[in-house]
């Protein structure tokens, strides 16, 4: 159990539908991270939060988004979903956002989205 | 753009036996992580590389970092069935924000 916890498991939605997935990081980590896996594309980072702010962002789309709190906890918010949206979403996280500390990530145990 | 390749993609192997997974990347970077993933689970953390000539070992799993080479490996020794999985090198970005960039992942499967 690497402290990181996700909610839901899983997630089965229709075609245009939003979705929200949970995170919360594990104590004492300031950094969060989204992933998205998919069997064609592997996994793919999608965006950083350290602190409650946007740190880097990688392939995410327009139609979705993310926000870190001030409890630390992260979303990620999934609209106008597509069948090829179906994945498995995960969440890191980190103590640093990075420069002189290496940046170990420990992922939490994902949630899996199915669009239909 | 830093780019990370693995090979081989997939792997069959006898328990026993001995191999090599190869981890290369494109831009300079002496950070370096492997993970492993059984199906449909999480990435588990196995090797945190930083600097050049890092090697480290567990169990029947090594790993090595050539930082000029840009080449990380992960041997097996002596594979037993319970090392099937997908195993994942990941090189932190330096530039800029240090998000991790993975391989495509070596899918190892280990049989009696």
């Amino acid at each position: 159990d690497s402290g990181v916890t996700q909610t839901p498991k899983h997630l089965i939605t229709a075609t245009g539908q939003r979705v929200t997935l949970r995170c919360s990081p594990r104590s004492g980590d300031l950094s969060v991270y989204w992933y998205q896996q998919s069997l064609d594309q592997g996994l793919q980072f999608l965006i950083q939060y350290y602190n409650g702010e946007e740190r880097a962002k990688g392939n995410i789309l327009e139609r979705f988004s993310a926000q870190q709190f001030p409890d630390l906890h992260s979303e990620l918010n999934l609209s106008s979903l597509e069948l090829g949206d179906s994945a498995l979403y995960f969440c890191a996280s980190s103590v640093a956002a990075g420069s002189s500390s290496y940046n170990e990530q420990f992922f939490g145990p994902g949630t899996r989205l199915t669009v239909l | 753009e830093l780019k990370v390749e693995q090979n081989p993609l997939f792997l069959s192997m006898q328990e026993g036996k001995n191999y090599t997974i190869y981890c290369n990347y494109s831009t300079t970077s002496d950070r370096l992580y492997w993970y492993r993933q059984d199906p449909g689970k999480s990435l588990e953390s196995l090797f945190v590389l930083l600097s050049n000539g890092a090697v480290k070992q567990e169990g029947r799993l090594m790993a090595s970092l050539d930082t000029k080479a840009r080449l990380s490996t992960l041997h097996i020794t002596a594979a037993v069935h319970d090392l099937s999985a997908t195993y994942f090198c990941a090189v932190e970005n330096l530039q800029g924000a240090q998000k991790l960039v993975f391989g495509q992942g070596t899918r190892l499967t280990i049989n009696p």
